[in-house]
């Protein structure tokens, strides 16, 4: 699998979009983004996938570059129990391989 | 519909002591996997089950880790005896059939285990 680059923390303002940069500048054309989330003390917590197309569900929305290079995830209005660790991880026909993910922290 | 159910949440053992761990995971998803994750790291593959075959287990410590599921859907992962390094937070997930790069992995809340 391609192997990703998180930035390892960010901060965002409650109420402002959050956006996870995420490159992957290896990735094959079978390979699709996924972003999973862990809170603390939880288990990690799928928030999107994608494989060519941007996608939009009812946590976030990704943005994949035309190159497939890069990724953005956006959360359009955070909130303080958005704070967690983020993982943008790159899969093919095999399971989910963890980095260490960016850290995001919302602040009041 | 019910998550992936873990128990025990938590564990305190002593070294030496065998510990035991088990995951119920959703309805219909025939593959299971054990994740190991370490404080301040993401999780790391342990085993993964088609159905009751474990198809990729080339992660498992086989000297003192073992794992079985025996009627492809609960599992159970075991460890005899326990380390001080194995104090981690043991995770399992399931995921449905078809192909595996488009399917979702859902995970369970993790158990911790605590050696001393």
């Amino acid at each position: 699998d391609a192997k990703t680059t998180q930035p390892p923390s960010m901060d965002c303002a409650e109420g402002r979009a959050a956006n996870l940069p995420c490159n992957h500048s290896t990735i094959s054309g079978n390979e699709y983004v996924y972003w999973y989330r862990q809170i603390h003390s939880q288990g990690p917590q799928y928030i999107i996938h994608g494989l060519k197309n941007n996608e939009t569900n009812e946590m976030a929305s990704l943005i994949i570059t035309e190159d497939r290079k890069s990724s953005t995830l956006i959360l359009p209005h955070a909130t303080l129990r958005d704070t967690a660790v983020y993982y943008c991880i790159v899969r093919g026909n095999t399971p989910l391989v963890f980095g260490k993910g960016t850290r995001l922290s919302v602040i009041a | 519909e019910a998550g992936v159910v873990q128990s025990p949440r938590y564990k305190i053992i002593e070294k030496k002591q065998p510990v035991a761990f088990w995951c119920n995971p959703i309805s219909g998803h025939n593959t299971l996997y054990w994740y190991l994750q370490n404080l301040g790291q993401g999780p790391e593959l342990l085993i993964r089950y088609e159905n009751e075959e474990a198809v990729d287990d080339s992660q498992l410590p086989k000297d003192r880790f073992s794992a079985e599921r025996l009627k492809g859907v609960d599992s159970t992962l075991k460890i005899q005896p326990a380390e001080l390094g194995d104090s981690a937070v043991y995770l399992c997930a399931s995921s449905p059939p078809g192909p595996s790069g488009a399917n979702v992995l859902t995970f369970g809340a993790g158990s911790r285990l605590t050696v001393l």
